[in-house]
């Protein structure tokens, strides 16, 4: 079984603050999707990862993939109040065609 | 990417009774997952559809609770069938888009009491 570590599960900063969220697991991934979930709605994928040691860019926030695609993480820079939501990762891992998701990190930055 | 209308968006049901759970994309896809998100929780596949087969169910999740059609290649429906209130959950629809990504639908809110 393929198993998807998230952490922290929650974190609660202030506004202008840096901060890193983990996925790791024991299994390779074919690629890794980070994606944000607002109440109400589905997921939103925010960046796809493919090759080992890949970064990402999307305006504040830094996606990187590990050398073994193993584990990823997500970076917010200068964090700001539209930024809380629940940060969810997920492995699509070889030949299974399917996501397995972490337990998502629920983010929350106070004003 | 895809577009998906999922509805209902929420309901309150009986235990006991059934509810189906639609889902339609704006285009064909082969494709289609259903997920299950307990309260607080991160997202579990519930099974893949495909069309013109038998959905492929997760471990823990069987045909006769949670029956799935996929008639055509943009429609798919699940029933959560016999519902108990351990049954509350969001049920989301999902495809593949493009091999980049995932889309979501907005999620059916069920609450048994």
């Amino acid at each position: 079984t393929q198993l998807l570590e998230q952490s922290p599960q929650f974190l609660s900063i202030q506004e202008g603050e840096n901060l890193t969220v983990y996925c790791n697991s024991s299994s390779v991934f074919s690629s890794l999707q980070w994606y944000r979930q607002e109440p109400g709605e589905g997921p939103v994928l925010l960046v796809t990862v493919v090759t080992g040691g890949e970064v990402k860019k999307l305006k504040r926030l830094t996606f990187q993939f590990g050398d073994a695609r193993k584990d990823s993480s997500l970076h917010i820079t200068a964090a700001q109040p539209g930024d809380t939501g629940l940060y969810l990762c997920a492995g699509d891992f070889q030949g299974a065609q399917k996501l397995v998701f972490g337990q998502g990190t629920r983010l929350t930055i106070n004003p | 990417s895809a577009v998906i209308s999922q509805k209902p968006s929420r309901d309150i049901c009986q235990r006991g009774t059934s509810l189906t759970i639609q889902c339609q994309v704006d285009s064909q896809v082969t494709m289609m997952f259903w997920y299950r998100q307990q309260p607080g929780q991160s997202l579990t596949l519930i099974a893949t559809a495909n069309q013109g087969s038998e959905a492929t169910y997760e471990s823990g999740f069987v045909i006769d609770k949670f029956p799935i059609s996929r008639p055509n290649l943009t429609f798919s429906t699940l029933t959560v069938s016999n519902m108990s209130p351990e049954d509350s959950s969001i049920y989301l629809c999902s495809v593949l888009t493009g091999g980049l990504g995932y889309t979501f639908g907005s999620g059916t809110r069920l609450t048994v009491v």
